[in-house]
């Protein structure tokens, strides 16, 4: 599986925006990258994620380099409420598809200060 | 609509000591997997199913038995339970083309 490189830990203030960054150097062709976040003591749950252009949703924005080398999720106005880990993970859609594995790394844990 | 629902959400072994942990959902999906979380980790796959009556082994299987026999539910079997095997357990599901969903986690202590 390829690997995906994030900061540790991040900080942030409330109503500001947040740009989280992932390195994914060694990412193939097939590979779609995939956020999720789990919030404290709970299960993760799903952002975003996309192939090669940008992409929008109500939680989040995800910002993919022209190579494809790096992405970086954008929350637009960070709350209290998005104090969580954040896990960047790749997923080919070609020879995982039929396992539907994801692999997670540490994340980067996110804290939003009022 | 209940989604995914695993029980139960605390449990403490003792060594030796063998139980099941349950996951059902009602979303007609047709993967479903078990994850273990320890602190400060991400999460590790266990053991996954493509579908009733189909499963097979993630990155940490040993110590851990699955079965599939209907869409539904996907039981996590723990036959001898070990401290090493404390931990957050978490069972997710999706289908093609869907994110993963993933139910609120048992926490088991075994001493």
């Amino acid at each position: 599986d390829a690997k995906t490189t994030q900061p540790n830990s991040m900080e942030s203030n409330e109503e500001e925006p947040v740009h989280l960054p992932c390195n994914h150097s060694t990412i193939s062709g097939t590979d779609y990258i995939h956020w999720y976040r789990q919030l404290p003591s709970q299960g993760p749950e799903y952002v975003i994620h996309g192939l090669t252009s940008n992409v929008n949703n109500r939680m989040a924005s995800l910002a993919i380099a022209e190579d494809r080398k790096s992405s970086t999720l954008i929350l637009h106005r960070a709350t209290l409420r998005d104090a969580a880990v954040y896990y960047c993970i790749l997923r080919d859609v070609i020879t995982q598809g039929g396992s539907e594995k994801l692999v997670f790394g540490k994340g980067t844990k996110l804290t939003v200060n009022p | 609509n209940a989604g995914v629902t695993q029980t139960p959400k605390f449990q403490v072994l003792k060594t030796g000591q063998s139980m099941t942990l349950q996951c059902a959902q009602d979303m007609n999906h047709e993967y479903m997997s078990w994850y273990r979380q320890d602190p400060g980790m991400g999460l590790r796959l266990i053991h996954y199913s493509v579908g009733a009556g189909i499963t097979d082994q993630g990155e940490v299987p040993n110590g851990y038995n699955v079965s599939r026999s209907t869409t539904e539910d996907f039981p996590l079997r723990l036959l001898s339970a070990a401290p090493s095997q404390t931990s957050v357990y978490f069972c997710a599901t999706k289908t093609v083309n869907t994110e993963a969903f993933f139910g609120q986690g048992t926490r088991l202590t075994v001493v």
